[in-house]
């Protein structure tokens, strides 16, 4: 079956970095994407990869190994707001979405 | 309109009920998908379009119908609701169905 794991929840405090992973098993594989949603919202796009390495936007970077079947999502300078859920997708072989049940991330001041 | 509309925001409805979930889009895009999204479970595609016309099912899509009569619209219907559809609903679109989605802001639908 296909799988994408990643931790339910981290905290980390105001100012810090955070690091959160995401390991997949999927039929095929055509891009991972993170997606950020906040408490009762919509997620939101954060970042794509399809490449082996890093892709940098702002505070926010984001990593893949497709031979590993691992990526993870930096975070730097946390703010409150990014108290969220980060939820990472990875595209299989028929171009569906396949989600993880995403990673609360609680930031302390 | 600016980017994804979907209606009701919330619902309450009594099982055996038929209801029908709106979703419309203003960016012109030929992708549109529903997902359902529960506790303690990544989001579970319900049903999808890859462009006017033409509708598939995705990974859970018992119980639930779609249509796409035009590119802006794709409703979600529940013929007849059980406990067991409770949960948000989240209305989605990608300019195709290799791009990058963009969410509504959801339906919570609680079925009694």
């Amino acid at each position: 079956g296909q799988n994408i794991d990643q931790p339910t929840e981290m905290t980390a405090t105001e100012g810090a970095i955070v690091q959160i992973n995401c390991t997949y098993q999927t039929s095929g594989f055509n891009g991972l994407f993170w997606y950020q949603q906040h408490a009762g919202e919509a997620p939101t796009f954060l970042s794509y990869n399809v490449l082996d390495g890093l892709e940098e936007k702002g505070r926010f970077s984001s990593f893949l190994s497709r031979s590993k079947g691992y990526s993870y999502l930096l975070l730097k300078e946390l703010q409150m707001k990014d108290s969220a859920s980060y939820l990472c997708a990875v595209r299989d072989q028929d171009y569906q979405l396949i989600w993880g049940a995403g990673t609360k991330l609680i930031i302390k001041p | 309109i600016a980017g994804i509309t979907q209606a009701p925001t919330s619902q309450i409805l009594a099982a055996g009920r038929r209801m029908t979930l709106r979703c419309t889009q203003d960016m012109r895009h030929n992708a549109m998908y529903w997902y359902r999204q529960d506790l303690g479970l990544g989001l579970r595609l319900i049903h999808y379009s890859n462009t006017a016309g033409t509708t598939g099912k995705g990974e859970v899509p018992d119980g639930y119908s779609v249509s796409r009569a035009n590119t802006d619209d794709f409703p979600l219907t529940l013929a007849s609701a059980v406990p067991s559809q409770t949960s948000v609903y989240f209305c989605a679109s990608s300019d195709s169905g290799t791009d990058t989605q963009y969410f509504g802001p959801g339906t919570r639908l609680t079925v009694l």
